[in-house]
């Protein structure tokens, strides 16, 4: 079975830094990935680490560590339309699997 | 280039019906999962079809089922309706050259079952 923790909720402000923290106990595991989902639409990819390490991609990046069972997604500069839930799956890297979704931290950014 | 689609947006059924949903995926892509979302277990895989096989199985009664056809476009079937089956019913495409790993997302469908 698999098993994906984050929190529930997180707060921060405009123009700040948040990271937002995801462990996952898994049988097999072949890569993670962050979506961004905001409140009635559909989940939007954000990264995908199959490797350990910092992956960057403009104002946001994810990071991975394997044997840790651990990963995290950093934004910056947070504007205010970054306030949505952010999921953290883990799955098969090729698409040959389901994606096991964490419960998902809803992020607000206050002015 | 299209995204994915799913019809239709919105359901209502009553408990004991059945309903089909469709997804039709990226251009090209091959492979589509399902996964039902609600506010108190999250998103939940369901199952996951390739070139009209099913792939891989989330761990849903056999009141779930699915198919996909050889243009891609995947349906799902739900028998005997429960209250509890009242989600969102999202279908995801995958499989394009360049990011074969990315899930790109549908709309979703909206089921309410009374």
């Amino acid at each position: 079975g698999q098993n994906i923790d984050q929190p529930t909720e997180m707060t921060a402000t405009e123009g700040a830094i948040v990271q937002i923290n995801c462990t996952y106990q898994t049988s097999g595991f072949n890569g993670l990935f962050w979506y961004q989902q905001h409140a009635g639409e559909a989940p939007t990819f954000l990264s995908y680490n199959v490797l350990d390490g910092l992956e960057e991609k403009g104002r946001f990046s994810s990071f991975l560590s394997r044997s840790k069972g651990y990963s995290y997604l950093l934004l910056k500069e947070l504007q205010m339309k970054d306030s949505a839930s952010y999921l953290c799956a883990v799955g098969g890297g090729g698409g040959a699997d389901g994606l096991t979704f964490g419960k998902g931290t809803h992020l607000i950014i206050q002015p | 280039k299209a995204g994915v689609t799913q019809t239709p947006r919105y359901l209502i059924k009553t408990r004991g019906q059945q309903v089909t949903l469709s997804c039709s995926p990226i251009s090209g892509h091959r492979s589509v999962s399902w996964y039902q979302q609600t506010p108190g277990q999250g998103l939940q895989f369901l199952f996951e079809y390739f070139s009209e096989t099913q792939r891989n199985k989330g761990n849903f009664p056999g009141r779930f089922s699915g198919r996909q056809f050889s243009n891609s476009r995947s349906e799902m079937n739900v028998s005997t309706l429960e209250l509890g089956d009242s989600a969102l019913y999202l279908c995801a495409s995958s499989g394009g050259q360049t990011k074969p790993y990315e899930q790109y997302f549908g709309p979703g469908t909206r089921l309410t079952v009374t």
